[in-house]
């Protein structure tokens, strides 16, 4: 089955204490990028990455750190988590631009992250 | 550059009549549109999509759009709701046409909330 796959899908930690969520999706898609999502503020995004070993900041990179050493995996790492990183994350995954069906991007379950 | 206004933040509608949740879009290419659904405590599904073709576009769920260019609008509609339609939805934008990164990303509008009464 054809997904995007994230873990945690819940986590609790406290400030300073680094942190991993990870993504992982099974289409062999090019592009992959990581949103936040806060009330009344829709989707925003955080980073993405145009294939392996290229990535590049979204709107509110601030905080968060990324990796694409494999097409699959795109982690998304907290150094130093705030209680501002308090949030709902969805990782999302697409096909390169020059595909036919490029338009459609996939998205994960969601990560529900607190930050005491 | 691309942005997008969902201009109600919170629509109430009773079970069996229309659904209008009204988006803006700006964008300085050719945008591709699409509306997405999340319902509570949900992930993010595609409801349709808007590429260049047909203007009026069907999506699941009885749902379409209308996309109209003079307007800069892409407007979600379905003519009978129902209450399990009652979720959150977001219009979104991303400009085709232009050139490197910026041509892959999506810009999200702030979401409407839709609830059904019965």
């Amino acid at each position: 089955e054809a997904q995007v796959t994230q873990n945690p899908r819940y986590l609790i930690t406290v400030t300073g204490k680094k942190l991993t969520v990870t993504c992982s999706q099974n289409m062999n898609h090019e592009y992959m990028s990581w949103y936040r999502q806060d009330p009344g503020l829709g989707l925003r995004q955080i980073y993405y990455s145009m294939n392996v070993e290229v990535t590049d900041k979204g709107d509110v990179p601030e905080g968060y750190k990324v990796s694409r050493k494999e097409k699959r995996n795109f982690p998304l790492i907290l150094e130093s988590p705030s209680p501002n990183q308090t949030s709902l994350y969805f990782c999302a995954s697409r096909p390169d631009r020059t595909s036919g069906t490029s338009e459609t991007q996939y998205f994960g379950p969601g990560t529900r992250l607190l930050v005491l | 550059a691309q942005s997008v206004t969902q201009l109600d933040s919170h629509v109430s509608v009773s079970e069996g009549t229309p659904v209008l949740l009204r988006c803006n879009y700006s964008s300085s290419y050719s945008p591709s549109l699409f509306w997405y659904v999340q319902h509570p405590n949900k992930g993010l599904q595609l409801l349709l999509k808007y590429t260049s073709a047909a203007t009026l576009v069907k999506g699941i769920n009885g749902f379409e759009a209308e996309f109209k260019k003079s307007e800069t609008s892409f407007h979600l509609t379905k003519p009978s709701a129902h209450m399990s339609d009652a979720a959150e939805y977001f219009c979104v934008v991303r400009a085709v046409g232009g050139s490197g990164a910026g041509s892959y990303q999506l810009t999200f509008g702030k979401g409407t909330k839709l609830s059904v009464i019965p």
